[in-house]
């Protein structure tokens, strides 16, 4: 079967750095996507990774080991407004896997 | 201009109703998708359309019928619905099938069904 496995919650203050960690085991592996979905919202796109590596996007960055079934997004500066689930979602043959999300609290 | 629009947002409906959701996309993508968000928050592929074949019917029940009249339409029609169907149903499209920069997943608003 497909397993991805995030943390449930997690707090962090106004200004932090945060780091969401995702876990996958799958039975292939075509790249892997970060969502961000406010409560009550759709989930909107925030990085894509295929290779091991780092990408950075601004305040966000996410980072990939295929070797080791791990990616984790990196929030820098927290702002209030980042108060949402992240979800991390592992795409393989021709089908989106996704965890159950990380809801994050920022707190002032 | 909305990118994928869904109607309803909200539907509550009996049990063993018949009941459709409607989903469009204005981005020219060639690819859609339906999916089921549980009160975990666990979002699971139900359906994949790409230039209005089926791809992907991930062992969802027969009650659920989706249908692509052309490629920026994918509609989900629901008979005889039942309490378990209750969840948040998103729309959501890509430029094609795969994996890769730029091929990210567009979803619409999402809609509520309950079932009483």
């Amino acid at each position: 079967g497909q397993n991805i496995d995030q943390p449930t919650e997690m707090t962090a203050t106004e200004g932090a750095i945060v780091q969401i960690n995702c876990t996958y085991q799958t039975s292939g592996f075509n790249g892997l996507f970060w969502y961000q979905q406010h409560a009550g919202e759709a989930p909107t796109f925030l990085s894509y990774n295929v290779l091991d590596g780092l990408e950075e996007k601004g305040r966000f960055s996410s980072f990939l080991s295929r070797s080791k079934g791990y990616s984790y997004l990196l929030l820098k500066e927290l702002q209030m407004k980042d108060s949402a689930s992240y979800l991390c979602a592992v795409y393989n043959f021709n089908k989106f896997y996704f965890g159950s999300g990380t809801k994050l609290n920022v707190k002032p | 201009d909305t990118a994928v629009s869904q109607t309803p947002k909200y539907l509550v409906t009996q049990m063993g109703n018949d009941k459709s959701i409607k989903c469009e996309q204005n981005l020219g993508h060639d690819t859609m998708y339906w999916y089921k968000q549980d009160s975990k928050k666990f979002l699971k592929i139900m359906f994949s359309y790409n230039n209005k074949e089926l791809i992907i019917n991930e062992t969802v029940p027969n009650r659920f019928s989706p249908k692509s009249p052309d490629k920026a339409h994918l509609n989900l029609h629901i008979n005889s619905l039942e309490l378990g169907d209750s969840a948040v149903y998103f729309c959501a499209s890509s430029q094609d099938l795969g994996a890769g920069r730029g091929n990210e997943q567009f979803f619409g608003p999402g809609t509520r069904l309950t079932v009483l």
